[in-house]
């Protein structure tokens, strides 16, 4: 079974330029995740989506963080502009939606490792 | 809003020794999850817990639920180098509607020398 791809694994940005990270999850995961990870600490929930509907995007900075998942599968997370302190990495996660344990364990992506200048 | 407090935050230790890393919490959980991330790579499931008191064992490692489910411990036996990693414990909320959602400790991080 594959496992959740995410691309680019690294990205060099300036500040007040715009990125975007591209996520495929698990086959036949409803639910994704996206993650921000400052080194060394846990992961942050920016966006949870349930097929292509949002169900949590209370810790996403609005103003220059977007995210989408149009068909339900793949999804890309977007910032414009960047600035310094959203360097990090940014984790996407799936899961599935059936039964109460499988419904909470979260398949990670390699990641995508983002400074700004 | 649930935290989820891990401890150590840092851990240093010589091959062959043994650990434990603590996750606490003023909440309940209604399953709680052990994740191990290697450098430059993403978090990878290593157990999840449901039911108070429940204890599983993968190789040397010896995870815990408390008997309230608002706390877990993660013991390694005999650590090796290969062990080395951030230790990330999250915890899926007791009742509400926050379905699917993780909250995450903010991590251990072991190093095992040889």
């Amino acid at each position: 079974e594959a496992g959740v791809a995410q691309s680019p694994r690294y990205k060099i940005i300036e500040k007040r330029q715009s990125v975007a990270f591209w996520c495929n999850p698990i086959s036949g995961h409803a639910t994704l995740y996206w993650y921000q990870q400052i080194l060394g600490q846990g992961p942050k929930l920016l966006i949870q989506f349930q097929n292509n509907g949002v169900v949590d995007d209370s810790q996403l900075p609005k103003d220059r963080f977007s995210a989408e998942r149009l068909k339900g599968v793949d999804s890309t997370l977007k910032i414009q502009p960047a600035k310094l302190e959203d360097s990090a990495v940014y984790l996407c996660a799936s899961s599935s939606h059936s039964g109460l344990r499988k419904a909470y364990e979260q398949y990670f992506g390699p990641g995508t490792r983002l400074t700004v200048t | 809003t649930q935290l989820l407090e891990q401890s150590p935050q840092f851990l240093s230790i010589q091959e062959g020794e043994n650990l434990t890393v603590y996750c606490n919490s003023s909440s309940v959980f209604s399953s709680l999850q052990w994740y191990r991330q290697e450098p430059g790579e993403g978090p990878v499931l290593l157990v999840t817990v449901v039911t108070g008191g429940e204890v599983k064992k993968l190789k040397r490692l010896t995870f815990q639920f408390g008997d309230a489910r608002k706390d877990s411990s993660l013991h390694i036996t005999a650590a090796q180098p290969g062990d080395t990693g951030l230790y990330l414990c999250a915890g899926a909320p007791a009742g509400g509607t926050s379905y699917g959602k993780l909250t995450f400790g903010q991590g251990t991080i072991l190093t095992v020398h040889p």
